[in-house]
């Protein structure tokens, strides 16, 4: 079984510009999260998907962050202008369902100069 | 405010003996932990968990122990092998927060001495 699969796995860009970030979930999995971990810090949940439809995005920072599943299946994140702060690997997991276990895919680390 | 903490940014442990990391909460409504283990590069991967109802969970050579009265839970793995060198995360949830997305500690990076 394929796992998550995530790209680019590196960018770097400089601020004020945007950037885009795609996931590709494990088949047939319903559930879809973005976590933002800065180094030195754990993985934070930015949004959360079940199928196309929104279940949490209360971290995500909406002035800036955006992101969307249309058909239910891949989804993109994208920031827009980028601040020296948004630098950290962005990790996209999934899941069977919504409480089973979350598989990560191996992240995009986005460097902001 | 962080809601899980991970206290130990690292911890050396000869091959052989036995590693204990170890997690606190702060956030009562949590009931339901685990640990993932992170190498180089890569995404997390899910380890073992334990649900609040429970006070112990083993799989293998891995145990997580959970003291919800002291907000606390451990991780033990015996024996160490070379291959446990990597980040350990604890993570929590609240279930019945209408959302099941995982606070995660800053981790432990374990490095098991040959």
């Amino acid at each position: 079984e394929a796992g998550v699969a995530q790209s680019p796995r590196y960018k770097i860009i400089e601020k004020r510009q945007s950037v885009a970030f795609w996931c590709n979930p494990i088949s047939g999995h319903a559930t879809l999260y973005w976590y933002q971990q800065i180094l030195g810090q754990g993985p934070k949940l930015l949004i959360q998907f079940q199928n196309n439809g929104v279940v949490d995005d209360s971290q995500l920072p909406k002035d800036r962050f955006s992101a969307e599943r249309l058909k239910g299946v891949d989804s993109t994140l994208k920031i827009q202008p980028a601040k020296l702060e948004d630098s950290a690997v962005y990790l996209c997991a999934s899941s069977s369902d919504r409480f089973n276990e979350q598989f990560f895919g191996p992240g995009t680390r986005l460097t902001v100069l | 405010d962080q809601q899980v903490k991970q206290n130990s940014p690292s911890l050396s442990v000869q091959e052989g003996r036995i590693s204990i990391l170890n997690c606190d909460y702060t956030n009562s409504m949590f009931d339901y932990f685990l640990w993932y283990k992170k190498y180089p590069a890569e995404g997390p991967t899910f380890l073992i968990s334990i649900s609040s109802i429970k006070d112990k969970n083993e799989d293998g050579r891995f145990t997580v122990f959970l003291n919800k009265s002291a907000k606390h839970l451990s991780l033990h793995i015996v024996p160490s092998q070379p291959g446990d060198s990597a980040v350990y995360f604890c993570a929590a949830r609240d279930s019945g927060g209408g959302a099941d997305g995982l606070t995660f500690g800053k981790g432990t990076h374990l490095i098991i001495q040959p």
